[in-house]
């Protein structure tokens, strides 16, 4: 148990629409990342974010965009949702600090049908 | 920029027998590593983590991994293999945390396979 919720777990969408991620971070972690993992592939890094600014980006669409509240907790947004944005999207924090140690939650499965 | 190889996507052994599952990494600077696994229908669990200091690093459930530098390598090891131990296992690099380049770059998986 990583103290890391992630919600919905499951989630259909249809091409075009738009969706939002939840993530309740563990208790005193300020830093809060997203990953894409398509089936079969390991996990992608989306962006970070660190006190409520994003704080690194990886090779995702402007489309792709989150928010970190003042309690740690954030979303992942996705709009124009395509076929390919089909995966499990995880949701990972962390104590910034030397270490680097992020703690994962169970996922949210999106199919876009 | 960084990347993973974990050779052999599938990997079947023998309820007691050795478990070896390879991890080669690619880095500009001095790596951090970390070995992941991951159940049917779960998030990533931290196994083990490498940063400074000792090369061999001893993780949960009897899992360890040797950094070497020379052969670019993470190779995480079991002694004897369980049933429980069947599981996806992701091998991971990063750079030292310096505000921004925290990101976990992952290798494709390996799924363990135990074989009663």
């Amino acid at each position: 148990e990583t103290g890391v919720t992630q919600s919905p777990t499951h989630l259909i969408k249809t091409r075009g629409q738009q969706v939002t991620l939840r993530c309740s971070s563990q208790s005193g972690h300020n830093t809060v990342s997203w990953y894409q993992q398509a089936l079969g592939q390991g996990p992608q890094f989306i962006f970070q974010y660190y006190r409520e600014e994003e704080n690194g980006r990886g090779n995702f669409p402007p489309r792709f965009s989150g928010l970190q509240f003042p309690n740690y907790s954030s979303e992942l947004n996705v709009n124009a949702l395509e076929l390919d944005d089909s995966a499990l999207y995880l949701c990972a924090s962390s104590f910034l600090d030397t270490k680097n140690i992020q703690y994962f939650g169970a996922g949210t499965r999106l199919s876009v049908l | 920029a960084q990347s993973v190889t974990q050779l052999g996507s599938h990997v079947s052994v023998s309820e007691g027998a050795l478990v070896l599952l390879r991890c080669n990494y690619s880095s500009s600077v001095p790596p951090y590593l970390f070995w992941y696994v991951q159940y049917p229908n779960q998030g990533l669990q931290l196994l083990l983590k490498y940063t400074t200091g000792a090369t061999l690093v001893k993780g949960i459930n009897g899992f360890e991994a040797e950094f070497k530098k020379s052969e670019t390598s993470f190779h995480l090891t079991k002694p004897s293999a369980h049933m429980s131990d069947a599981a996806e296992y992701f091998c991971a690099v990063s750079e030292p945390p310096n505000f921004g380049n925290e990101k976990l770059t992952f290798g494709t998986g390996t799924r363990l396979t135990i074989i009663p």
